[in-house]
């Protein structure tokens, strides 16, 4: 079965601290992304990496930068948080080529204090 | 700029009735759409998909349509049930990743 992991579902962090979400899958994809989702903004592009070490920056990277040392991890970082990074975060992954469909982990909500 | 757009924010029906939900896109080049559903503190899954060689695709309850012409496709749930209570969105492949519209959360109540 499928399976896409995040550290943690729920995370209070104050202004400032440095935070890291952790994602893991198991299914030996290539693709893994990072995006968060807001009430009326919908799913909204963070990073994305479709291979180990190589990283692209999707439609709101600002405030956050992403590590992928190996395959299966896919870590998002907020160098130093702000409360509007207060939101809920979605890891998936998907197969390299021609297969569109991601697989979502069970997201972490972020409280930024 | 939006290139998939979920005009409808949300949706009530009755249990037993048709869900009709709606999706409209701007990028002709488009070839490819998914829909997903969401529960409250869950990630999303995986619903139904469809290519633009066919105008629909069925899955059980699921129907999703494509009209192409109008840049339009529509998700139909029939016969609706309270469990498909959930925030549902659209997406389209931009080369390695998805762009998503930004959800019509619907209701079914019993």
């Amino acid at each position: 079965d499928v399976k896409v992991t995040q550290s943690s579902r729920y995370l209070v962090k104050r202004t400032g601290e440095k935070v890291f979400l952790e994602c893991v899958q198991d299914m030996d994809h290539e693709n893994m992304f990072w995006y968060r989702q807001d009430p009326g903004l919908g799913l909204r592009l963070i990073y994305f990496s479709y291979d180990v070490k190589m990283k692209e920056k999707g439609d709101i990277p600002e405030g956050y930068s992403v590590s992928r040392e190996k395959k299966e991890r896919f870590s998002l970082i907020l160098e130093s948080a702000s409360t509007n990074q207060t939101s809920m975060y979605l890891c998936a992954s998907s197969h390299r080529q021609g297969i569109y469909e991601q697989y979502f982990g069970p997201g972490t909500r972020l409280t930024v204090t | 700029d939006q290139q998939v757009k979920q005009n409808s924010p949300s949706l009530s029906v009755q249990e037993g009735r048709i869900s009709i939900l709606n999706c409209d896109y701007t990028n002709s080049m488009f070839d490819y759409f998914l829909w997903y559903k969401k529960y409250p503190a869950e990630g999303p899954t995986f619903l139904i998909s469809i290519s633009s060689i066919k105008d629909k695709n069925e899955d059980g309850r699921f129907t999703v349509f494509l009209n192409k012409s109008a840049k339009h496709l529509s998700l139909h749930i029939v016969p609706s049930q309270p469990g498909d209570s959930a925030v549902y969105f659209c997406a389209a492949p931009v080369g390695t990743a998805l762009i998503f519209g930004k959800g019509t959360t619907l209701s079914v109540s019993s």
